[in-house]
């Protein structure tokens, strides 16, 4: 079974642009969930997606978004780019509609702003 | 809110070390608690996990009880490999699709 995938695996932005990054979960899973990863902050939840629909929200100012299709996958958006949105974003998917939830990450997405 | 506490590294050790990492918790419900392990460039992998109190999560080597009179859930190896070298990271989850990770502890094991 294919495990999640995410796309692009590296991307250079520049201040003020915006960016969409892609995730495709594990076939299956329902739930997906995305974090963010940088040296000073470590793992943050960004948001979680189930059937189309924002289930949880971490502590992110608006600029990031995200949506999930039919098809389980999900993309995230960051509009206005800022030089601290550097990191790297991990996608998550998840099988169970309840706990204990089992969350199989992606790659990730290196993304950089300068 | 909810927060997890790992031991501060990087913890170097010589291959075929026992291994320790600590971990603590706070969580006002009763929730599940994972380890994941990271290696470099690549996304995190689930390495073992632990639903309810005494329950004991083992893979690979690696063994972690939840502890929830100490709201611990200590990462354990007898002997480490150089493939351990990694970081690893301790998180729970109050059953959502929200996990709430520790700061990550860098393992380095040198031959």
């Amino acid at each position: 079974k294919a495990g999640v995938t995410q796309t692009p695996r590296y991307l250079i932005k520049t201040r003020g642009q915006q960016v969409t990054l892609s995730c495709s979960p594990i076939s299956g899973h329902r739930s997906v969930s995305w974090y963010q990863q940088t040296p000073g902050q470590g793992l943050q939840f960004l948001f979680e997606y189930f059937s189309e629909t924002q289930r949880n929200k971490g502590n992110f100012p608006g600029r990031f978004s995200g949506r999930q299709f039919s098809n389980s996958r999900s993309e995230m958006n960051v509009s206005t780019l800022e030089l601290g949105d550097s990191a790297l974003y991990l996608c998550a998917s998840s099988l169970q509609l309840a706990g204990p939830y089992e969350q199989y990450f992606g790659p990730g997405t290196r993304l950089t702003v300068t | 809110g909810d927060s997890v506490t790992q031991m501060e590294g990087p913890v170097t050790l010589s291959e075929e070390a026992c291994l320790t990492i600590n971990c603590t918790y706070t969580a006002t419900g009763y929730p599940s608690l994972f380890w994941y392990v990271q290696y470099p460039g690549e996304g995190l992998q689930l390495l073992l996990k632990a639903t309810k109190a005494d329950d004991k999560g083992s893979n690979k080597g690696f063994e972690a009880t939840y502890r929830k009179e100490t709201t611990s859930f200590h990462l354990e190896k007898g002997s480490v490999q150089v493939s351990d070298s990694a970081v690893y990271f301790c998180a729970l989850s109050e059953d959502t699709g929200k996990l709430i990770f520790g700061q990550g502890t860098t393992l380095q094991v040198k031959p």
